[in-house]
């Protein structure tokens, strides 16, 4: 079946902690994407990539980072800078090109302890 | 930015049909209106989009005004499994990475059995 996979469903972070949520697809689609969900929230985007070895910084970068390494797969490192993680994190793809319809991972739920 | 505006929540009945509005007074004429909805604790899914002309797939049907300050998404008989967050965004932009998709908080539909 072809589609994306989040890893862990659930991730807890001590504070001062990095942490990185990962992000596959096999869909073969060039661009990919980070949002964060608050509660009640829409999404905001994170970052953004296009295409392999190529990223951009979305509303709320501040305190994330991202690796664009293989076309399959997007990393997202919530730092230690990030003082209020605790969110729903939802990765997405999109073919045809940048901002096309986007496909979604079923989300991790990151909670600070 | 240009803006949607949706009510916050709405009800409807297993079986009955169902006319979510949204108000995009501020579109211009390369805004595509996309819908997309969420399920609780899942990611967004696609539903439909369109530019000037009313558009149906298995899913819905989006109607667009003819001055396109405003859409509805209409689903033709509402089952319980289409209980969610319902999100109208226009992609906004000249193309490329100058696109944009904005997330708000959509409407809550709940569907009575």
């Amino acid at each position: 079946d072809g589609g994306i996979t989040q890893s862990p469903k659930y991730l807890f972070r001590k504070e001062g902690q990095n942490v990185t949520l990962s992000c596959e697809q096999n869909l073969n689609h060039d661009a990919m994407y980070w949002y964060r969900q608050d509660p009640g929230q829409g999404l905001r985007l994170i970052y953004y990539s296009q295409i392999v070895n190529d990223f951009q910084k979305g509303d709320i970068a501040e305190g994330y980072s991202v690796s664009r390494e293989k076309k399959e797969s997007f990393p997202l490192t919530v730092t230690s800078a990030q003082k209020n993680p605790t969110a729903f994190y939802l990765c997405a793809s999109s073919d045809r090109g940048l901002w096309e319809t986007q496909y979604f991972g079923p989300g991790t739920r990151l909670l600070v302890l | 930015d240009a803006k949607t505006t949706q009510p916050n929540s709405m009800e409807s009945n297993e079986e009955e049909p169902v006319h979510l509005p949204c108000n995009h007074s501020t579109i211009s004429g390369t805004d595509y209106i996309h819908w997309y909805r969420q399920l609780p604790s899942q990611g967004p899914e696609y539903v439909i989009h369109g530019l000037t002309s009313n558009v149906n797939n298995r899913m819905a049907s989006l109607a667009i005004a003819e001055d396109r300050k405003s859409s509805t998404l209409i689903l033709h008989r509402a089952t319980l499994r289409d209980a969610a967050v319902y999100y109208c965004i226009l992609r906004e932009g000249s193309g490329g990475s100058n696109y944009k998709l904005t997330f708000g908080k959509g409407t809550l539909l709940t569907v009575n059995p």
